[in-house]
C-alpha cells in the first residue's frame, strides 16, 4: 500500500522560499498524478497543484506565479517550492496522489514568521 | 476556475440518522469527476467516493454518492459516532481543481 510523507522546515521567514518534499514508498510513482494542497488553521482545503508523472504541471492561479512542483522518481519523491512567503501561506501543507486523491500524507504544519 | 458550494454549512443530527450534503457547481463537472472526503481534527482528509458515485477501498456502504453535472450529493444511510467529522468535495474534471468550503456533521 503507497504511503507519503511530507518533509520539511516548520518554520519559515517571510519573503523567504518554502521548500517541502513528499516522500512515497510502497508503489510505484509512474502513470500518477502527485498533487499539494494546504489548509490555513480553522479553514478549508486549498488545492495548490499537480505534477504527473511525464513532468508536465498545474498549478492554482492564485499561487501560480509563487510555485514551482517538481518530480523526481528515481527518489521515489516530488517537491513543492513556494516563493516569496507572507503569514497568509501559514498552513498545514499535503501531499496526496492521483486524480481523485486517493492516498494522503499525515500533513506537516508551516509557520511563516520572523 | 469551477467553484464548488457545498451546503450545508453546517449538519446538526443524532447517530442513526441519515446524512445527506450537497455539492453544487458552477459549471458541469467533466465526466462526473468529483470526490468526496471526511476530515477529522489533526488529521489529513479520507478519500470516500470518486467519479461521484464509486466508494474508496474500505469505505462503508452507509456512505454513498450520488448526482451529475453540477448537482452532487453525499448520502450517510445511518450515522455512526465515529461520522461526525467535516466533508469536503473536489472537483478533479478540469485542469484547475477546487475544493468546496465544507460540511460540518456535529452531534446534535
Amino acid at each position: 500500500q503507497v504511503q507519503l510523507q511530507e518533509s520539511g522546515p516548520g518554520l519559515v521567514k517571510p519573503s523567504e522560499t518554502l521548500s517541502l518534499t513528499c516522500n512515497v514508498s510502497g508503489g510505484s510513482m509512474r502513470n500518477y498524478y502527485w498533487n499539494w494542497m494546504r489548509q490555513a488553521p480553522g479553514k478549508g482545503l486549498e488545492w495548490i497543484g499537480v505534477v504527473y508523472s511525464t513532468g508536465s504541471t498545474n498549478y492554482n492561479p492564485s499561487l501560480k506565479s509563487r510555485v514551482t512542483i517538481s518530480l523526481d522518481m528515481s527518489k521515489n519523491q516530488f517537491s513543492l517550492r513556494l516563493f516569496s512567503v507572507t503569514a497568509a501561506d501559514t498552513a498545514v501543507y499535503y501531499c496526496a496522489r492521483s486524480q481523485w486523491l486517493d492516498s494522503w500524507g499525515p500533513g506537516t504544519l508551516v509557520s511563516v514568521s520572523s | 476556475e469551477i467553484v464548488l458550494t457545498q451546503s450545508p454549512g453546517t449538519l446538526s443530527l443524532s447517530p442513526g440518522e441519515r446524512a445527506t450534503l450537497s455539492c453544487r457547481a458552477s459549471q458541469s463537472v467533466s465526466a462526473n469527476y468529483l470526490a468526496w472526503f471526511q476530515q477529522k481534527p489533526g488529521q489529513a482528509p479520507r478519500l470516500l467516493i470518486y467519479a461521484a458515485s464509486i466508494r474508496a477501498t474500505g469505505i462503508p456502504d452507509r456512505f454513498s454518492g450520488s448526482g451529475s453535472g453540477t448537482d452532487f450529493t453525499l448520502t450517510i444511510s445511518r450515522l455512526e459516532p465515529e461520522d461526525f467529522a467535516v466533508y469536503y468535495c473536489l472537483q478533479y474534471g478540469s485542469t484547475i481543481r477546487t475544493f468546496g468550503q465544507g460540511t460540518k456533521v456535529e452531534i446534535k
